[in-house]
């Protein structure tokens, strides 16, 4: 079985430009998540699709992130304008359904560096 | 509003020593708990998970860990590592049943096993 994909692996920028990261998540897994991984820091939960439709955004920035799960597939998400503080880890995750004990499979995450 | 903590940034063990990393959380009902582990270049995956039933919980590779209600906290353990065992190692919680409730991860704790 395919893992979840993400590309892409590496991503170095300045601030004020914007950047786009993909993922593929496992197939038939509805439930998709994008995380911020800032070094030394556990992930943390940016937002959650369930097919096509936004279960949870309330910690993406909004005013610079945005994010789109079309088709309930493939999902991408922006960031413009970056910021140094963006320089993180992104990672993608997916899980069959949208049940709390559901474990999630993740994917080998983006390092974006902004100067 | 939930909370995880991982006091042990970094443990340094010699190989056959046994393991135990800390995990204390702040949530008063039903919880999901869950260790992930990340080796070096590969992806976040799950380790165990805890959601019903036995307070005792077994995972991949001789990993368990203990619910213990009354302390909030889910303490992974191994009797004998491995310098295979080299590793980042987070804990995390979710609430509830649904996934309305945000899964929430530790900073994590770096293990390093002396061969």
């Amino acid at each position: 079985e395919a893992g979840v994909a993400q590309s892409p692996r590496y991503k170095i920028i300045e601030k004020r430009q914007s950047v786009a990261f993909w993922c593929n998540p496992i197939s038939g897994h509805a439930t998709l998540y994008w995380y911020q991984q800032i070094l030394g820091q556990g992930p943390k939960l940016l937002i959650q699709f369930q097919n096509n439709g936004v279960v949870d955004d309330s910690q993406l920035p909004k005013d610079r992130f945005s994010a789109e799960r079309l088709k309930g597939v493939d999902s991408t998400l922006k960031i413009q304008p970056a910021k140094l503080e963006d320089s993180a880890v992104y990672l993608c995750a997916s899980s069959l359904d949208r049940l709390a004990v559901d474990t999630q499979y993740f994917g080998p995450g983006t390092r974006l560096t902004v100067l | 509003a939930q909370s995880v903590s991982q006091h042990n940034h970094h443990v340094i063990l010699s190989e056959a020593a046994s393991l135990e990393l800390g995990c204390n959380y702040s949530y008063g009902g039903t919880v999901n708990l869950f260790w992930y582990v990340q080796y070096p270049g590969q992806h976040l995956q799950l380790l165990l998970k805890y959601f019903s039933g036995d307070p005792l919980v077994k995972g991949i590779k001789g990993f368990e860990a203990e619910f213990i209600k009354s302390k909030f906290s889910f303490n992974l353990r191994k009797p004998s590592v491995q310098w295979s065992d080299t590793a980042e190692y987070f804990c995390a919680v979710n609430a509830g049943y649904s996934s309305a409730s945000k899964i929430i991860f530790g900073s994590g704790t770096r293990l390093s096993i002396r061969p």
